[in-house]
């Protein structure tokens, strides 16, 4: 079985600083890939970054970077420069590398301060 | 390019009727998932599609449910009879099997 967990509901960040948002996992299987999604209060799920277990560099993408340590079974967002359009719930998820469903944690809600 | 598209985007509806949801996949993707969103149980999977075949039906809650995708970009979700706990956001992805996910904007349901 997978398992995500997301243990900060709520963060807030100033406007131009960096926050992260922490994730860790359990998972039984040895190929996984690692996702992030936004959801904004529009409600539309929008995907961020992903990672691959096998993967040696840690992904980036523009202003996010994902934090893998996969002896510690975590894979934390990076938003740097925050925004004040960076205001949104954040969902982390894992999926097997052959495919199929995501398995999501709760998700963090992050504000973004002027 | 256009994404997955779902409708309707609200459906209001009494307990006891027939609910159909839509959804038409990203062209050339070739799996299709419908998931769940509530405040108690979060983002779940319902039920996915390789190539048009069922893969995976475990999250359907129960005999109520029922999804169909008779071609490659046509995909329904039917709840029939509707109840009060059936009230979601129901959210269509789709992607290339074993690739990024892309998420429709939802249907909000609510049943009264």
């Amino acid at each position: 079985a997978q398992k995500i967990t997301q243990t900060q509901p709520g963060m807030f960040v100033q406007e131009k600083e960096a926050v992260t948002l922490d994730c860790t996992y359990d998972t039984s299987d040895p190929s996984y890939g690692l996702f992030w999604y936004k959801q904004p209060s529009s409600g539309e799920m929008i995907f961020l970054i992903y990672q691959g277990s096998y993967d040696q560099q840690n992904a980036t993408e523009g202003r996010y970077s994902l934090n893998f340590q996969k002896a510690r079974k975590s894979a934390n967002l990076v938003i740097s420069a925050s925004q004040l359009g960076d205001s949104a719930m954040y969902f982390c998820a894992i999926r097997r590398n052959q495919g199929g469903k995501l398995i999501f944690g709760q998700g963090t809600e992050l504000s973004v301060k002027p | 390019d256009a994404g997955v598209i779902q409708s309707p985007r609200h459906e209001v509806t009494e307990m006891g009727q027939e609910v159909t949801l839509r959804c038409k996949p990203i062209s050339g993707h070739n799996s299709l998932f419908w998931y769940r969103q509530t405040m108690m149980r979060g983002l779940e999977l319902l039920i996915y599609f390789n190539n048009n075949v069922p893969i995976d039906d475990s999250g359907m809650p129960e005999d109520r449910f029922s999804a169909k995708m008779p071609n490659a970009s046509f995909s329904t979700l039917k709840i029939q009879p509707s109840e009060p706990r059936d009230s979601a956001v129901y959210f269509c992805a789709s992607s290339l099997v074993a690739d990024t996910q892309y998420f429709g904007p939802g249907t909000r349901l609510t049943v009264l």
